[in-house]
């Protein structure tokens, strides 16, 4: 049972617009959330990160909302650059358990020229 | 600095073979993670140390897989005998006492 999930296998947007990647959890547990990016032949890399007691953290053209109600995170890029188009991870981590992270299966953005 | 490195980047190898994996963490970071990713079920964690000692090793598929972290600088996971349907990009990850994880380039593992 997905724990993680990130049902859009891929997303295709236009360069300078803006990015939309959106991930769902059903483990409440959960109250600390990544967000991790990896280009082919190379290991993820993380990009940012949201504690449960925030609901927005941003950092230069990278956000990432969180709504705890509706389980749900997402993460903006705006504008959005060619050198952008990877596969991007959401992992989740209960820090009243383990160090377990638990990732989504990646959406595969492509930000087209 | 040094990322986490891993070796070797590629290997192919015949079912049945011993196959093993080496990961050398970022130099300070107290824990270390193996992870598996395949198609069918993405991203997934095999077992994770904490100074040196196997902490969860709940996603180890079977006895066939070990893993080893004989000191703070070294850690290998092994596959005896290999089958086919071990294929797959092995990463090594690391990170001090933080939920962030530094992950290497990983070994893509092929066995036919």
């Amino acid at each position: 049972d997905q724990q993680v999930k990130q049902n859009s296998p891929s997303l295709s947007v236009q360069e300078g617009r803006i990015s939309i990647l959106n991930c769902d959890y059903t483990n409440s547990m959960f109250d600390y959330f990544l967000w991790y990016k990896k280009y082919p032949a190379e290991g993820p890399t993380f990009l940012i990160s949201i504690s449960s007691i925030k609901d927005k953290n941003e950092d230069g053209r990278f956000t990432v909302f969180l709504n705890k109600s509706a389980k749900h995170l997402s993460l903006h890029i705006v504008p959005s650059q060619p050198g952008d188009s990877a596969v991007y991870f959401c992992a989740a981590i209960s820090s009243s358990g383990s160090e377990k992270l638990v990732f989504g299966k990646g959406t595969k953005l492509t930000v087209n020229p | 600095d040094a990322g986490v490195i891993q070796s070797p980047r590629h290997e192919v190898t015949e079912m049945g073979q011993e196959v093993t994996l080496r990961c050398k963490p970022i130099s300070g970071h107290n824990s270390l993670f193996w992870y598996r990713q395949t198609m069918m079920r993405g991203l997934e964690l095999l077992i994770y140390f904490n100074n040196n000692v196997p902490i969860d090793d709940s996603g180890m598929p079977e006895d066939r897989f070990s893993a080893k972290m004989p000191n703070a600088s070294f850690s290998t996971l092994k596959i005896q005998p290999s089958e086919p349907r071990d294929s797959a990009v092995y990463f090594c990850a690391s990170s001090l006492f933080s939920y962030e994880q530094y992950f290497g380039p990983g070994t893509r593992l092929t066995v036919t």
